[in-house]
Formats: C-alpha cells, sequence, structure tokens
C-alpha cells in the first residue's frame, strides 16, 4: 500500500523559513517523479512544485519561485520543500503527491493527509 | 485568480446528468491531452477521477467521464448519486510560463439535490 506522510507544518513568521518532508512508502520511489500541492484554508488546490525521478529537473508555481526549493533523498524515500520568505499567503495545508504511472504530471494517485504550515506574527 | 476557469457551484437531481466545464488557454487545454479531474469531499484528500482527459482510473465509477473540445476541457457525471455532492477540481500541463508546468481549475462545488 502507497503511503505518504508528510511533516514540519508548524507556526511560523513573516519571512521566516521551514521545511517540509514527505516520507514515501510501498512503492519504488525513485521511479516516479512527485509533487506539492497545497490548499489555503476554504479555498482550491494550487499546484507548487515537481521534481523528476533524479532529482535533477525540477519546476515551480510563480507564486512561491525564488523562495521555495524542492528537493529529494532517493536512498531515503524522502521528498522535501524548502519554505522560505514565508508571507501569510502562504499559510495552507501543504500535500505531497504521487504521480500516477505512465501518465503526466497532472495525475496524482496518492496523497499524503497534508501538513498545516501557518504564517502569522 | 486560478489559471483555469470552473463554474463555482453546478446542481442536479439524483438520477440526472451534470457537466463541468474548465476553460484554459491553447498553452494548456488545448495544446496538450493531459487534464485531469480531482473529486475532493470536506477535510479530506482530493481523489484521481479522470487523467488524460478521458481515462478514468481503476476503481473510478463509470459514471464519470471526461472529455475536451478546443481549450475546454468538461467532466460529465452521470446518473448523479447523493455521495458525489463534492468539490471538483480540474488540473492541466502548461507552458504559459518559464517555471509552471501544471496548473489547476477554482473548483466547483456539486450540490445534489
Amino acid at each position: 500500500e502507497v503511503q505518504l506522510v508528510e511533516s514540519g507544518g508548524v507556526v511560523v513568521q513573516p519571512g521566516g523559513s521551514l521545511r517540509l518532508s514527505c516520507a514515501a512508502s510501498g512503492f519504488t520511489f525513485r521511479d516516479f517523479s512527485m509533487h506539492w500541492v497545497r490548499q489555503r484554508p476554504g479555498k482550491g488546490l494550487e499546484w507548487v512544485s515537481l521534481i523528476n525521478r533524479n532529482g535533477r529537473t525540477t519546476y515551480y508555481a510563480d507564486s512561491v519561485k525564488g523562495r521555495f526549493t524542492i528537493s529529494r533523498d532517493n536512498s531515503k524515500n524522502s521528498l522535501y520543500l524548502q519554505l522560505n520568505s514565508l508571507t501569510t499567503e502562504d499559510s495552507a495545508l501543504y500535500y505531497c503527491v504521487k504521480e500516477k504511472w505512465g501518465s503526466s504530471w497532472t495525475a496524482y494517485d496518492s496523497w499524503g493527509q497534508g501538513t498545516l504550515v501557518f504564517v502569522s506574527s | 485568480q486560478s489559471a483555469l476557469t470552473q463554474p463555482a457551484s453546478v446542481s442536479g437531481s439524483p438520477g440526472q446528468s451534470i457537466a463541468i466545464s474548465c476553460t484554459g488557454t491553447s498553452s494548456d487545454i488545448g495544446g496538450y491531452n493531459y487534464v485531469s479531474w480531482y473529486q475532493q469531499y470536506p477535510g479530506k484528500a482530493p481523489k484521481l477521477i479522470i487523467y488524460d482527459v478521458s481515462n478514468r482510473p481503476s476503481g473510478v465509477s463509470d459514471r464519470f467521464s471526461g472529455s475536451k473540445s478546443g481549450n475546454t476541457a468538461s467532466l460529465t457525471i452521470s446518473g448523479l448519486q447523493t455521495e458525489d455532492e463534492a468539490d471538483y477540481y480540474c488540473t492541466s500541463y502548461t507552458t504559459r510560463t518559464t517555471l509552471e508546468r501544471v496548473v489547476f481549475g477554482g473548483g466547483t462545488k456539486l450540490t445534489v439535490l
């Protein structure tokens, strides 16, 4: 069974930083591109970032580029998201998601339970 | 404002069919067959129900179907059931900007009357 378990969400002040982690199990992690998707309270889904299988190719939403960095450690079956220069607009539930095998970019067949980031002074 | 445009809400009666539209541009929906749809219940993670425009993952009811025409994708739910009441999101591959590759719609709340 595929499991994605996020951690690292906390309350942080504007301008602060934190790192989110996602522990993956139940599948061959190194064979899949991975994404982060967020959802602000009471709002819709927003794609944040993706990283390819070997970690050499990354993409970001315009709203986070230059501030967030996605990475992965295939030896630890783990995905990460470094969040810097946080604003209140970054307050959201952050989901770690796995691409469906053989599909393209937008098909996520497994989601974690999410980790909550709250930016407030 | 979301990159893809969905109606904020739709409604239907049990047994009816409804369609939810998702409008983009030639840089996303119109240019690629990489549209997916998600169903989300309150407090739950989203669930993939359609991928690559019209494909259903294993285990998803065949009452759900997807299509695309030009820059607009559509999700059709036939034989509405009360359990279909949820939020629905479309997403597409995009080349609108240098770094972005995926965009979501703003979501549509389906009410089954």
